[in-house]
C-alpha cells in the first residue's frame, strides 16, 4: 500500500533562512508526488508536482523539490524564508492516472522574525 | 478564471439537523472528491465521482451522501450531523485520463455542529 510521511509535525525558522520540509513515500513504484499549502481556512494549492520528468522540480513561491528514488524521498525546499510562507504543507502521492491522492500528517511552517 | 467553488464558506447546523454543502467547477473536469478535514490532520477522501460513477470509501459512514447532478456541481449531504462532524470539506476535482492528474481544491466549507 502507498503511503507518505512527513517528518516533523512542526517545523520553525528564522525568516531568511533555510527551509527543508522532509516527505518519504512508499512504493513499488514511483508515483506522482505533490506539495500542496495551506493556509488558514482556506483550501489546499498545489506547489509543485513530480510527474517523472526533472527530478528537481521547481514550484511557486521560490520552493523547489528533488525527488530522490533511491532515498523515495521528495522533500521541500526554500532558500530563504518569508514571513507569508507560515503554513501547513502536505505531501502527497498519486499512482498514475490513478484517482486516490494520499496525503502525508502535514508539517505546520512557523516563520520567526 | 477557472475554479472550483464551495458554498457556504462557514456553515452552522444543529445535532441531527440534515445539511447539505455544494460544490462547482468550471475547469470541466471528470472527477469530483470530497474530503473531510479535521483540525490539524491530513484530508481524509470521504468520496469520489468519475463523471457519474460514484465512489465511496470503505470508512466513510453511511450518514455521508453525494448527488453529481451534472459535471459541474456536486453536493455533500450529512443526513443526522453529529458534533464528531465538525471539520472543514473540502471540494477538489481533477481530470484523470491526461498527463498531469493533481487535484484543484476549493476554499472549504467549514462546518460547525451545535
Amino acid at each position: 500500500a502507498q503511503s507518505v510521511t512527513q517528518l516533523g509535525s512542526h517545523v520553525s525558522v528564522s525568516e531568511g533562512a533555510l527551509v527543508l520540509l522532509r516527505c518519504n513515500y512508499s512504493s513499488s513504484v514511483p508515483p506522482y508526488l505533490f506539495w500542496y499549502v495551506q493556509y488558514p481556512n482556506q483550501g489546499l494549492q498545489l506547489l509543485l508536482k513530480y510527474t517523472s520528468a526533472a527530478t528537481l522540480v521547481k514550484g511557486i513561491n521560490g520552493f523547489e523539490a528533488e525527488f530522490k528514488k533511491s532515498e523515495t524521498s521528495f522533500h521541500l525546499t526554500k532558500p530563504s524564508a518569508h514571513m507569508s510562507d507560515a503554513a501547513e504543507y502536505f505531501c502527497a502521492a498519486q499512482r498514475g492516472g490513478g484517482f486516490k491522492t494520499i496525503f502525508g500528517a502535514g508539517t505546520r511552517l512557523f516563520v520567526k522574525a | 478564471d477557472a475554479m472550483v467553488i464551495q458554498n457556504p464558506r462557514y456553515q452552522v447546523t444543529q445535532f441531527g439537523k440534515p445539511v447539505t454543502l455544494s460544490c462547482s467547477q468550471t475547469l470541466n473536469h471528470n472527477v469530483m472528491y470530497w474530503y473531510q478535514q479535521k483540525s490539524s490532520q491530513a484530508p481524509k477522501l470521504l468520496f469520489h465521482y468519475y463523471d457519474k460513477d460514484f465512489n465511496n470509501e470503505a470508512d466513510t459512514p453511511d450518514n455521508f451522501q453525494s448527488r453529481r447532478p451534472n459535471t459541474s456541481f456536486c453536493f455533500l449531504d450529512i443526513r443526522s450531523p453529529g458534533l464528531g462532524d465538525a471539520a472543514m470539506y473540502l471540494c477538489a476535482t481533477s481530470r484523470v485520463g491526461e498527463g498531469n492528474t493533481e487535484a484543484f481544491f476549493g476554499q472549504g466549507t467549514r462546518l460547525t455542529v451545535v
